[in-house]
């Protein structure tokens, strides 16, 4: 079964850091690229990064662009996405998914940036 | 970018009724395009893949079409499982995008 499952969502504070990670299986994901795609609350769907298959090349939104990184253990299937200088507007559910034809995600993740 | 127009942004319809959703791209993305049904508290569900293949083990009522700029999906006879909100999504070229979501509802 093709899966994949986030962790490391919580609250922070704005300012503050948190790593998501993304544990891949059922499937080859050494021949995925991955993404990251949010939604904040009561609100629509927004990419964030992808990472492709071997990690040598990563993409941002301007909105989290120099304070948001995307990496990959392929030893590990997992994808990373380390978020530093947090702010409110980055309050979300985070997914991973593959985002190609016959697409699939996560469950997600909540991030939620207060004091 | 690419541009996603989704349209309606909300539908009421009867249980058995035919529903259309068009989702219009503002540059040529070919056939890459999928169609999502999301249910509150729940994550994006694939419905249909390359515009208009139906995805293994979703019903036969949902549908898709189109190339280029210009995307259907209909629901052939709305059943009241069919409650949530629908994306279109392209995948031609990043960013990926979306559209800005279709909440439906039964009347």
């Amino acid at each position: 079964e093709v899966q994949l499952v986030e962790s490391g969502g919580g609250l922070v504070q704005p300012g503050g850091s948190l790593r998501l990670s993304c544990a891949a299986s059922g499937f080859t994901f050494t021949n995925y690229w991955i993404h990251w795609v949010r939604q904040a609350p009561g609100k629509g769907l927004v990419w964030v990064s992808r990472i492709n298959s071997d990690g040598t090349s990563t993409r941002y939104a301007d909105s989290v662009k120099g304070r948001f990184t995307i990496s990959r253990d392929n030893t590990k299937n997992t994808v990373y996405l380390q978020m530093n200088s947090l702010r409110g507007e980055d309050t979300a559910v985070y997914y991973c998914a593959s985002l190609g034809g016959r697409a699939f995600w996560g469950q997600g993740t909540l991030v939620t940036v207060s004091s | 970018d690419i541009q996603m127009t989704q349209s309606p942004s909300s539908l009421s319809a009867s249980v058995g009724d035919r529903v259309t959703i068009t989702c219009q791209a503002s540059q040529d993305i070919s056939n890459y395009l999928n169609w999502y049904q999301q249910k509150p508290g729940t994550a994006p569900e694939l419905l249909i893949y390359d515009a208009s293949n139906l995805q293994t083990g979703v019903p036969s009522r949902f549908s898709g079409g189109g190339s280029g700029t210009d995307f259907t999906f209909t629901i052939s006879s709305l059943q009241p499982e069919d409650i949530a909100t629908y994306y279109c999504q392209q995948y031609d070229d990043l960013p990926i995008t979306f559209g800005q979501g279709t909440r439906l509802e039964i009347k």
